[in-house]
């Protein structure tokens, strides 16, 4: 059964700064790991993933670090907007589902 | 494109009260899931189904019950609802399997059950 822990459970940044989630998986046979974005009264929005064939993706100011050896991956949010204030959730392959984590609501201040 | 669309959006039952929530998809997905989110709880999976008349159980099934007679609507039903079923509900549906393949989110229906 797979079982994914994702801390903190809030964040607060300043404008410009770097906002970085971690999560951490049991195991898996599967090879996708996503992060989702979701704003109050939405539903939550795929925001990026991986495919740990690579130990690192970017998108824009929004990287996923990946380590598979040790079952972690985090998502770094460079020069963070109050515009990225929402609640992540990091997700790892479980069977025959995505298997999410319990979120963190990250607030950015002005 | 409408994508995933939930119906209703707020619904109020008292304690035993039955209802049914609604979920439709436009982009010919084969999978389609539901899921309840409870503050300190992320996101935990009730139902899914991998196909038209299929239906299977997820972490959280107890009280529930999903019919998938229409490849593009999945139905959870709360048969006697209870206040541990106040929550905010989501469904979701993907064109591949769950585990590789990005979900695409409705925007929830919150249920309060008094």
């Amino acid at each position: 059964q797979q079982q994914v822990k994702q801390s903190p459970q809030s964040l607060i940044v300043q404008k410009g700064g770097i906002s970085i989630i971690n999560c951490a998986y049991e195991n898996t046979a599967f090879d996708y790991f996503p992060w989702y974005q979701q704003f109050p009264g939405k539903g939550p929005a795929l925001l990026i993933a991986i495919r740990p064939d690579v130990s690192e993706k970017k998108e824009g100011r929004f990287t996923i670090s990946f380590n598979k050896s040790a079952k972690q991956f985090s998502l770094h949010i460079m020069d963070s907007q109050p515009g990225d204030s929402a609640t992540y959730f990091c997700a790892a392959p479980g069977f025959q589902k995505l298997v999410f984590g319990t979120g963190t609501r990250l607030l950015v201040s002005p | 494109n409408a994508g995933v669309t939930q119906t209703p959006k707020f619904r109020v039952l008292k304690t035993g009260q039955s209802m049914t929530l609604l979920c439709a998809q436009d982009m010919n997905h084969e999978y389609m899931y539901w899921y309840r989110q409870d503050p300190g709880m992320g996101l935990r999976l009730i139902h899914y189904s991998v196909g038209e008349g299929t239906t299977a159980k997820g972490e959280v099934p107890d009280g529930y019950n999903v019919s998938r007679l229409k490849k593009q609507n999945f139905l959870l039903g709360l048969e006697s609802a209870a206040p541990s079923q106040t929550s905010v509900y989501f469904c979701a549906s993907s064109y591949l399997p769950g585990p590789n393949s990005p979900l695409h989110f409705g925007n929830g229906t919150r249920l309060t059950v008094t």
